[in-house]
C-alpha cells in the first residue's frame, strides 16, 4: 500500500497568514493527488485535484503543487472559515489512501 | 444540484450485520463510481471499497475484505454496503463519495452514517 505523510499534524496561525501543508507518497503517484477539507462534524469536501486542479466553487486563495512523491497544499491568505482538517489522498491506485491530517487552528 | 443522502444511524452487537445506504440525486448513476470511506471516532480517514454502478466491477480494502459487499441499484440510483461480523473497531461515521471520472478524487460525499458496535 502507498503510505501518505503529512506535515505538519497540527499548526496555529492568524487569519491572513500564508499556510502551507506537506503530503509524502511512498512510491511515485504522478500527480494523483487530491486535498479535502473537514470541518468538525462534517463530511469532507474536496479542494484539489490530480494536485494543482482547482475544485469547482473553491476559493482561490487555495492552491496545490506537486507531482510524484512530494506535494503541497498552500492557502494564500487564511481565512476565518479555513480553520479545519485538512487531507491528502492519493487516488493513483487502490487501496486509495490518506494522509493523517492536519489541523489548522488559532 | 448533485446529491448523495445516507441511511441513518446504526448501533450492532459484535459479530453482527449492517446495511448502509447511500441514494443519489442530481446525475447519472451509472456514469460514476462510487465510493465508501470510514472515520473512526477522532481519526482520520480509512477507505474502504468501490463500486462501478454500470460493470458492478468491487474493489475492497484489505481490512473489510471478506466481511463486506458494495452493491448498487441502478433502478433508484442507491448504493449500499453491507458490512457483516462486526467487530468493535468497525465503530466509525461510514461515508459515501461519489468518483469524479477518471481522476478519481472523491467530488461529492454523503452526511455520513454513524456505525455503533458495541456489547
Amino acid at each position: 500500500d502507498i503510505q501518505m505523510t503529512q506535515s505538519p499534524s497540527s499548526l496555529s496561525a492568524f487569519v491572513g497568514d500564508r499556510v502551507t501543508i506537506t503530503c509524502r507518497a511512498s512510491q511515485r503517484i504522478s500527480n494523483y493527488l487530491n486535498w479535502y477539507q473537514q470541518k468538525p462534524g462534517r463530511a469532507p469536501t474536496l479542494l484539489i485535484y490530480r494536485a494543482s486542479r482547482l475544485h469547482s466553487g473553491v476559493a482561490s486563495r487555495f492552491s496545490g503543487s506537486g507531482s510524484g512523491t512530494h506535494f503541497t497544499l498552500t492557502i494564500s491568505s487564511l481565512q476565518p472559515e479555513d480553520f479545519a482538517t485538512y487531507y491528502c489522498h492519493q487516488s493513483y491506485t487502490t487501496p486509495r489512501t490518506f494522509g493523517q491530517g492536519t489541523k489548522v487552528e488559532i | 444540484q448533485v446529491q448523495l443522502l445516507q441511511s441513518g444511524t446504526e448501533v450492532k452487537r459484535p459479530g453482527a450485520s449492517v446495511r448502509v445506504s447511500c441514494k443519489t440525486s442530481g446525475y447519472t448513476f451509472i456514469n460514476f463510481g462510487l465510493n465508501w470511506v470510514r472515520q473512526a471516532p477522532e481519526q482520520g480517514l480509512e477507505w474502504v471499497g468501490w463500486i462501478s454502478p454500470y460493470t458492478g466491477d468491487t474493489d475492497y480494502a484489505q481490512s473489510v475484505q471478506g466481511r463486506v459487499t458494495l452493491t448498487t441499484d441502478t433502478a433508484t440510483s442507491t448504493a449500499y454496503m453491507d458490512l457483516r461480523s462486526l467487530r468493535s473497531d468497525d465503530t466509525a461515521l461510514y461515508y459515501c463519495a461519489r468518483t469524479n471520472g477518471n481522476d478519481h478524487a472523491f467530488d461529492v460525499w454523503g452526511q455520513g452514517t454513524m456505525v455503533t458496535v458495541s456489547s
